[in-house]
């Protein structure tokens, strides 16, 4: 069956800090691959996807480059800022109507 | 643009009592529905989706149901709360296939706390 495995943290970073959060999947067939955000008291928003091997997904200064080769996703931001902190949340899509989700990675970013 | 209508924002309700969650999208037809959970922690658990009216699919035997009644509404029900049926709970949808490569938009999600 199709899973996906993040790195559960929680992560704490001080302002300006590189991010990132680990992302790897199993899956039968071509997946899409997606990163939510969910800050606190929220429900989840979709924050960048790749549907194809090699694509880099982009948004808000996050990116994720789908590897087929390494069967990962990681999330990656240059320089975190304090309204960065929510907890994120890898999940892929394939061949189902589900989407499979990781377990999330809380950010808390310090000024 | 399509939209998508989750109610209420808070709940708190006694054991053993009634529940109704209410879900809605607008600007889109035949979207397939989901309702999540996700209890204290961060982990999100599918309870229930559907791909058209009357039909849903449950993921997890227990104490709720789910309905669709019409095209874009989605209900989470229960006729006994129990304690353990706190949580946070989210609608969602998308559209296309089972093999499509959209991703599901979510709703801002109800707060239920059983007491």
């Amino acid at each position: 069956g199709n899973s996906v495995t993040q790195m559960e943290g929680p992560v704490t970073l001080s302002e300006e800090a590189f991010l990132t959060i680990n992302c790897t999947y199993t899956a039968t067939g071509y997946p899409s691959l997606f990163w939510y955000v969910q800050y606190p008291g929220e429900g989840l928003q979709l924050l960048l996807k790749a549907t194809k091997a090699d694509d880099k997904g982009s948004n808000k200064g996050f990116e994720a480059t789908y590897r087929k080769e390494t069967t990962s996703f990681h999330l990656e931001k240059g320089s975190v800022q304090v309204s960065d902190s929510a907890v994120y949340f890898c999940a892929l899509r394939a061949g189902s109507y589900q989407l499979t989700f990781g377990k999330g990675t809380k950010l808390s970013v310090i000024p | 643009s399509q939209t998508i209508h989750q109610w209420p924002a808070t709940l708190v309700q006694p054991v053993g009592s009634p529940l109704s969650l209410e879900c809605t999208v607008e600007g889109t037809s035949n979207p397939n529905l989901y309702w999540y959970r996700q209890a204290a922690g961060r982990g999100l658990q599918l309870l229930f989706y559907s791909v058209g009216i009357g039909q849903i699919s449950s993921e997890v035997p227990q104490n709720l149901s789910a309905s669709r009644p019409q095209d874009r509404q989605f209900i989470l029900s229960s006729k006994k709360l129990l304690l353990s049926d706190s949580g946070f709970y989210l609608c969602a949808w998308s559209a296309g296939t089972a093999s499509s490569n959209y991703g599901y938009t979510f709703g801002s999600g109800t707060r239920l706390t059983v007491v």
